[in-house]
């Protein structure tokens, strides 16, 4: 069964720093891109960064280029996102999805909160 | 950057009926379109890929149809379960986008 489990929400200050991890499992994710997508409260999806296979390709959407960085280890089947400077508008559930484009299977998603 | 615009905001419809809800893409995405549905609380779930694809799982009573700039998905007898709110997805260029989401509400 295709798992992608989502970690590390919480709530920082606006320009902290807080790094999410997805820990992938059911197929082989050293050949599928990933990608990470946003939903604020109440609001639609907003698509943040993707990464291919090896690493070798990430795209970020302008609101987070930057200030986010998206990394993966195919040895321990994670995603990462690392973000920085934070601000308030970053408040948002971050889902980790299998696909670069077509996204096939999502988590149930981290809450990450800005608030001073 | 391509903004996909879905109509109506809000869909009021009975259960059996057919539900029709339409994506416009501001400049040709090919059929590089997908249609996701989310319930409250819940991740979104892939239905519909490159345009008329259904996903693995999704029942036959879901459609899609179109290419280049208009889109739309169809749920030909509305079940209980299929209340919630729908968005369609490009990726032809980056970034890929979301529309705004048509929510299907019971009537």
């Amino acid at each position: 069964e295709v798992q992608v489990v989502e970690s590390g929400g919480g709530l920082v200050r606006p320009g902290g720093s807080l790094r999410l991890s997805c820990a992938a499992s059911g197929f082989t994710f050293s050949t599928s891109w990933m990608s990470w997508v946003r939903q604020a409260p109440g609001r639609g999806l907003e698509w943040v960064a993707n990464i291919k296979q090896d690493g070798s390709e990430k795209n970020y959407v302008d609101a987070v280029k930057g200030r986010f960085t998206i990394s993966r280890d195919n040895a321990k089947s994670s995603l990462f996102l690392q973000m920085s400077s934070l601000r308030d508008e970053d408040t948002a559930i971050y889902y980790c999805a299998r696909g670069g484009g077509s996204l096939d299977y999502w988590g149930q998603g981290t809450l990450v909160t800005v608030s001073s | 950057e391509i903004v996909l615009t879905q109509s109506p905001a809000t869909l009021s419809l009975s259960p059996g009926e057919r539900a029709t809800l339409s994506c416009r893409a501001s400049q040709s995405v090919s059929s590089y379109l997908a249609w996701y549905q989310q319930k409250p609380g819940q991740a979104p779930r892939l239905l519909i890929y490159e345009a008329s694809n259904r996903a693995t799982g999704i029942p036959a009573r879901f459609s899609g149809s179109g290419s280049g700039t208009d889109f739309t998905l169809t749920i030909s007898s509305l079940e209980p379960e299929d209340f919630a709110v729908y968005y369609c997805r490009q990726r032809s260029n980056w970034p890929y986008s979301f529309g705004q989401g048509t929510k299907l509400e019971i009537k």
